[in-house]
């Protein structure tokens, strides 16, 4: 029979307000962080990422906060608008990973008119 | 601009087939990695490669193996195709060392096998 996979969070805002997306990771060790997002039918791109050594950095409309108290990272979207609907993905690098990348599920953003 | 392509959009395949699907990028990257990505579970990690011929095995490398005869390509083999095998295929390629650990992600292939 067909498989059900699992469902995605989903995180549905009003146009022109803010979204913050959050993400918990696992690894305290995890020196390096990263937010994807991915629009139907495309491969995930890059928004923004953030050092272990920082606990906020800023970008063109986004802000990415990380708390490794609590192993909390959330990205937030200023003035959303209708092309920020996508599904958007954290990922942890841990200090001994190399170059691998760890990813979370997703939450999908829907932004209504 | 970097570009990684991979060589279909969508493929459908028959149980038991044998199954290649290819990456190319164009930025001269050192690391080239195999996610396949199911909704709710993420992207995980099949294989990886940091250098021509080297190849590490990810999280799920059941059922897969790879190949990576050239810097710029890097193939995934479904030896056998079975249906829990159905799944979207992200390649991606990243510089080795830094300044950061972004990977550059291709438009994905859509796989059914029937």
């Amino acid at each position: 029979g067909e498989s059900v996979g699992l469902h995605l969070p989903t995180l549905s805002v009003q146009e022109g307000d803010n979204s913050i997306i959050n993400c918990a990771y696992s690894n305290s060790a995890s020196d390096y962080f990263i937010w994807y997002k991915q629009e139907s039918g495309k491969g995930p791109q890059f928004i923004i990422d953030i050092r272990s050594n920082m606990d906020k950095r800023q970008g063109q409309r986004v802000t990415v906060l990380l708390n490794k108290t609590v192993k909390h990272l959330s990205l937030q979207i200023a003035a959303t608008q209708p092309g920020d609907s996508a599904v958007y993905f954290c990922a942890e690098k841990g200090n001994n990973a190399g170059n691998m990348l760890t990813f979370g599920g997703g939450t999908r953003l829907m932004v209504k008119p | 601009d970097v570009k990684v392509t991979q060589s279909s959009r969508y493929l459908v395949k028959r149980t038991g087939e044998k199954v290649f699907l290819e990456c190319v990028q164009d930025m001269d990257h050192e690391n080239m990695f195999w996610y396949r990505q199911d909704p709710g579970l993420g992207l995980r990690l099949i294989y990886f490669s940091y250098d021509v011929k080297m190849k590490e095995k990810g999280d799920i490398p059941e059922g897969y193996s790879v190949s990576r005869e050239k810097k710029e390509r890097f193939s995934l083999i479904l030896e056998s195709a079975s249906t829990n095998q159905t799944s979207m295929y992200l390649c991606a390629s990243s510089f080795y060392p830094g300044p950061s650990y972004e990977q550059y992600f291709g438009p994905g292939t859509r796989l059914t096998v029937t």
